[in-house]
């Protein structure tokens, strides 16, 4: 089955200790990228990839960090997560011949 | 990427037709009008998108002006279900350009 996976689906941490969410995909799409959603302000994106060892800035990328080294992982890493970065979180993907994004189900974050 | 304009909320008995206006007054000519789905802490999904004219799939129909400065997602006979918000996206999806950002949507209730 086509898919974009993500882990945790939730995760609850404190201020400073560095995590890494994952983001796997099994259709072979060069494009890749992470969103996150708050109430009142849609979907944001925060990094994004247009294909492996190639990432670019969305919107928001301050605090995160992201990395492509295969064309089927784009992690996540929050290297001194803040209670500002409490969130849902999105990863994305989709082929360069279409345009059609899919994503995955989402990471609820908490940073106490 | 043009900037798009949509209703914050709308609300509608079960039964009725929706309809959702989007305005992307600032279009340019390679760009296409895609409408994304999201329910309450899923991923968005693709709905229908277009260029210029009608677009009708089994699950909406996407009516587009000759000037295209805005364009009409219409929901036929909406059931509780379709409760989501409702996203416009405008860009130049062809290869090599970034795919669509995400605004804050258009927040649907159906009521019995």
């Amino acid at each position: 089955e086509a898919q974009v996976t993500q882990n945790p689906r939730y995760l609850i941490t404190v201020t400073g200790k560095k995590l890494t969410v994952t983001c796997s995909q099994n259709m072979n799409h060069e494009y890749m990228s992470w969103y996150r959603q708050d109430p009142g302000l849609g979907l944001r994106q925060i990094y994004y990839s247009m294909n492996v060892e190639v990432t670019d800035k969305g919107d928001v990328p301050e605090g995160y960090k992201v990395s492509r080294k295969e064309k089927r992982n784009f992690p996540l890493i929050l290297e001194s997560p803040s209670p500002n970065q409490t969130s849902l979180y999105f990863c994305a993907s989709s082929s360069i011949t279409t345009d059609t994004q899919y994503f995955g189900p989402g990471t609820r974050l908490t940073v106490l | 990427l043009a900037k798009t304009t949509q209703p914050i909320s709308m609300d509608s008995y079960e039964g009725q037709e929706v309809n959702i206006t989007c305005s992307h007054n600032n279009i340019a000519t390679n760009d296409y009008i895609t409408w994304y789905q999201q329910f309450p802490s899923q991923g968005p999904r693709f709905i229908i998108q277009g260029y210029k004219t009608k677009v009708t799939n089994e699950v909406a129909s996407l009516f587009i002006p000759a000037d295209r400065k805005s364009s009409t997602l219409s929901l036929p006979r909406v059931s509780l279900s379709d409760t989501a918000v409702y996203y416009c996206l405008v860009g130049d999806t062809s290869w090599g350009n970034t795919p669509l950002v995400f605004g804050k949507g258009t927040r649907l209730s159906v009521i019995a």
